[in-house]
């Protein structure tokens, strides 16, 4: 079965930029989203086909896809960005696939 | 706006079914994929399986034995039947909208989702 691989954490300073990375075989050679989780809340899609943002997502957020690897990138993160964030892709054997998470810490 | 509003019982013992439902509210029902996800308790997102308007269904392996998802087209909804629980099905369901597609690779995400039911297995 097909399966991704985030960073369990990531700490970044407000006001700096932010990566996730989202690892799975091939990757580069299908479409990866990201969504957004806070506590209590459902998950929101915050990128899709791998650079697409969203109505009413903010430029911050970009995201890119290559080779094995997807990054989420968040420039200039703000408080609010605190969060946990979760690649997914779909493919043909396993269907949609999700990847473990990376909770997201603005220090 | 679509809005996807779900319900069902959420407390059951094991070796019972667990059912959900969920609405699709100001929105086409036809040219997407109903999905099933779950999160248990401080843990990450499990795909259930999907459903779409024909009543196409496709279910994650891990789970497809014990899985039924079904369409109900007169009235926008989807459901979710997953038997013989134990308390390792105890989590958070949600239901979510799923936009697929094909340009250069095959796509899909989902772009709206429900508010989630907590379904907790406990003898």
């Amino acid at each position: 079965s097909y399966e991704l691989t985030q960073p369990p954490s990531v700490s970044v300073s407000p006001g700096q930029t932010a990566s996730i990375t989202c690892s799975g075989d091939k990757l580069g050679n299908k479409y990866a989203c990201w969504y957004q989780q806070k506590p209590g809340q459902s998950p929101v899609l915050v990128i899709y086909q791998d650079t697409k943002r969203p109505s009413g997502i903010p430029e911050r957020f970009s995201g890119s896809n290559s080779g094995n690897t997807a990054t989420l990138t968040i420039s200039g993160t703000q408080a609010m960005d605190e969060a946990d964030y979760y690649c997914q892709a779909w493919d043909s054997s396993t269907g949609v696939v999700f990847g473990g998470g990376t909770k997201l810490t603005v220090l | 706006q679509v809005q996807l509003q779900q319900w069902g019982a959420g407390l059951l013992k094991p070796s019972e079914t667990l059912s959900l439902t969920c609405a699709v509210y100001g929105g086409s029902f036809s040219g997407y994929y109903w999905s099933w996800i779950r999160q248990p308790p401080g843990k990450g997102l499990e795909w259930i399986g999907e459903i779409n308007q024909s009543g196409s269904t496709n279910y994650n392996p891990s789970l497809k034995s014990r899985v039924t998802i079904s369409v109900d087209t007169s009235n926008n909804h989807f459901s979710l039947k997953l038997s013989s629980v134990s308390a390792a099905d105890t989590a958070v369901y949600y239901c979510a909208r799923g936009v697929v597609g094909a340009t250069s690779f095959h796509y899909y995400y989902m772009d709206v989702w429900g508010k989630g039911t907590t379904v907790t297995v406990s003898s």
